[in-house]
């Protein structure tokens, strides 16, 4: 019962490298979601899909883009990365719309140097 | 100012206490609301959803006051298994959350 699935679950990357954040889930949920979590700050909208091949910016797009060309894949991208993009990344699925509860995978947490 | 705040805390309390959280919100036209609880290191879990008054589950009573614009998170004769970070949410054009009240619960 896998759920929601994050990969890789850590990651060290150095200033400008890029690399992609792969979130999975087998619930058949139209909805998807990449947050980040610091200190002090609670979760933040990145960006979300309302179904495959649609993605909105969130909260804070900035340095971060995605693309859902399958409805049960989410891929978070950061094409040159920053120290300030230092984070816990959390991806979370809903079956119908915003109102409804959001189901979180387990995060990844990457530092950047 | 947040959409959503709440006290950071901690909250430390003795097992078996009541204790209770509140979370102020800006967005009136809301129409959800959600506790999670979130365990240090780990993922957001889903605690209650709150469509209307009030909701309650066990030892946990969740309450919306739309007049004041707060939800409230009541936890009834606390367990050493509370210990934990609830996050309240908020959701309106999208799920916003906020910081984040810290528990712990002490033997």
């Amino acid at each position: 019962n896998a759920g929601v699935t994050q990969t890789p679950k850590f990651r060290v990357l150095k200033t400008g490298q890029s690399m992609t954040l792969l979130c999975a889930q087998d619930m058949n949920h139209e909805y998807m979601y990449w947050y980040r979590q610091d200190p002090g700050m609670g979760l933040r909208l990145i960006h979300y899909s309302v179904g495959e091949g649609t993605t909105a910016k969130g909260e804070v797009p900035d340095g971060y883009n995605v693309s859902r060309l399958k409805k049960q894949n989410f891929l978070l991208g950061l094409e040159s990365a920053a120290p300030s993009q230092t984070s816990v990344y959390f991806c979370a699925s809903s079956s119908t719309g915003l109102t409804q509860p959001q189901h979180f995978g387990d995060g990844t947490r990457l530092s950047i140097l | 100012r947040k959409e959503v705040e709440q006290d950071p805390g901690p909250f430390n309390v003795p097992e078996g206490a009541t204790v209770a959280f509140n979370c102020t919100y800006s967005n009136s036209a809301s129409q959800s609301f959600f506790w999670y609880r979130q365990d240090c290191r780990k993922e957001p879990k889903l605690l209650m959803s709150v469509y209307s008054s009030g909701n309650e589950d066990g030892r946990f009573t969740a309450q919306l006051n739309r007049a004041s614009q707060y939800i409230s998170l009541l936890i009834r004769d606390s367990k050493l298994s509370d210990s934990a970070t609830y996050l309240c949410g908020q959701a309106g054009n999208m799920l916003t959350f906020g910081g984040g009240t810290r528990l712990m619960v002490k033997p």
